[in-house]
């Protein structure tokens, strides 16, 4: 069964200090992981999709990384707006849906 | 471009009532799926339709039922409400099946009292 962990649970940084996020999973087969944000209220918002162990995106301030095992969020001189649940998920070669992990609320104080 | 709509925005149902909940996803998008979303449990899978098609379904009791139409737009139906039943319903399109992610809509919060 695909599984996915997420930590911390929960993160304060203060704005411009550099943090990561990790997504642990298992999963029988990595067709993708997705890395969504999430604000009070309203549904996910995609941010990245990684495909195999080594690859990296970025956007803004945010960089995401994939290994076998795990994938981590980057986050770099984060500012308040950046407050927000991220959320990690898997699809597997298998099966047809994502499973995802609990998140990790990141608050961001000025 | 307009991303997915869904409606109502918030819905209050007494238990024992019935509620069906809607869906538009993003133009060309074939792929809806929705999901429950609770502080507990987080985000739960409930189904997922491809061309009018219910490709896979998640592990919910069979009061949860959803159909697509011929424009890909989606109603998802919940029979006999319990409080338990009382969460963040959120639709997804996607242009398919397989590596694409998905667009969420803002979701339609159901309170069962």
């Amino acid at each position: 069964e695909d599984q996915v962990t997420q930590s911390p649970e929960a993160l304060r940084l203060q704005e411009g200090e550099s943090s990561s996020l990790n997504c642990s999973y298992t999963v029988s087969g990595l067709r993708g992981l997705f890395w969504y944000r999430q604000d009070p209220g309203k549904g996910p918002e995609f941010l990245f999709t990684l495909y195999s162990a080594g690859e990296e995106k970025e956007k803004e301030r945010l960089k995401a990384t994939l290994t076998k095992k795990e994938s981590f969020l980057h986050i770099t001189a984060p500012k308040p707006e950046d407050s927000a649940t991220y959320l990690c998920a898997v699809r597997d070669l298998y099966g047809q849906n994502f499973v995802f992990g609990p998140g990790t609320r990141l608050s961001v104080l000025p | 471009k307009a991303g997915v709509t869904q409606t109502p925005r918030y819905l209050i149902k007494t238990r024992g009532q019935q509620v069906t909940l809607s869906c538009s996803p993003i133009s060309g998008h074939r792929s809806v799926s929705w999901y429950q979303q609770t502080p507990g449990q987080g985000l739960q899978f409930l189904f997922e339709y491809f061309s009018e098609t219910q490709r896979n379904k998640g592990n919910f009791p069979g009061r949860f039922s959803g159909r697509q139409f011929s424009n890909s737009r989606s109603e998802m139906n919940v029979s006999t409400l319990e409080l338990g039943d009382s969460a963040l319903y959120l639709c997804a399109s996607s242009m398919g099946q397989g590596h694409y992610g998905y667009t969420f809509g803002s979701g339609t919060r159901l309170t069962v009292v």
